[in-house]
């Protein structure tokens, strides 16, 4: 199994400043997910994280927007920049390992006044 | 495109009685499916997954979950319901690569 930590687990922010998330994964591995939930939605996929690598960003989703750094194998930042209320949400780090499973982490929740 | 419809967005139902929660993905030649839930302001939980063999999966908690390749469909079911399997439900898919994707969510409510 994998155990996922990320700081911070919560943070209110003002409009137009930017946070930076952190994701940290007690192994090695090789990609790691960052998930938006919006209040009362679903999860929905911003990127994948590749060590070595780009971010491969999903449609609706942009560097620009949610810059993401993976500098080692067990360790991952992703930042959402100039904020509006709209990206109040919970922000999730995941990973999965050989056993198909996916391990979550316990989720940033971030609120932009 | 990669897809996944849970066509219910709440199921009331009454302690005690049978569930089921429904789940449909879009079809692929290779597909993973699994159930998570999520219990009011705590992360998600794996209830049960479907990775090849067997059609009937069984989870946590008593729920299980039917693969039906011919109709794309990955149901959730538990025989009897209890007040705290009050959650959100999540059907999630991955097509042979490693990210997931999650159906809209399904709420159930379960009434004493």
């Amino acid at each position: 199994s994998a155990v996922i930590s990320q700081k911070p687990s919560r943070d209110i922010c003002q409009r137009g400043t930017s946070l930076t998330i952190q994701c940290q994964v007690d192994s090695q591995v090789t990609m790691m997910f960052w998930y938006r939930q919006q209040p009362g939605q679903s999860l929905t996929l911003i990127a994948t994280a590749n060590q070595g690598s780009e971010a491969t960003y999903e449609s609706g989703f942009v560097i620009d927007k949610f810059p993401i750094s993976r500098p080692n194998l067990t360790f991952s930042t992703l930042t959402v920049s100039n904020m509006s209320p709209e990206d109040s949400s919970i922000y999730l780090c995941t990973t999965r390992l050989q056993t198909d499973t996916q391990y979550f982490g316990p989720g940033t929740r971030l609120t932009v006044l | 495109a990669q897809s996944v419809t849970q066509l219910d967005s709440q199921v009331p139902v009454f302690e005690e009685a049978p569930v089921e929660l429904r789940c449909n993905y879009s079809s692929s030649v290779s597909v993973y499916l699994f159930w998570y839930v999520q219990y009011p302001n705590q992360g998600l939980q794996l209830l049960l997954k479907y990775l090849s063999g067997s059609t009937l999966v069984k989870g946590i908690n008593g729920f299980e979950a039917e693969f039906n390749k011919s109709q794309t469909s990955f149901h959730l079911r538990k025989p009897s319901v209890h007040i705290s399997d009050t959650a959100e439900y999540f059907c999630a898919v991955s097509y042979n690569t490693d990210k997931l994707i999650f159906g809209t969510g399904t709420r159930l409510q379960v009434f004493p």
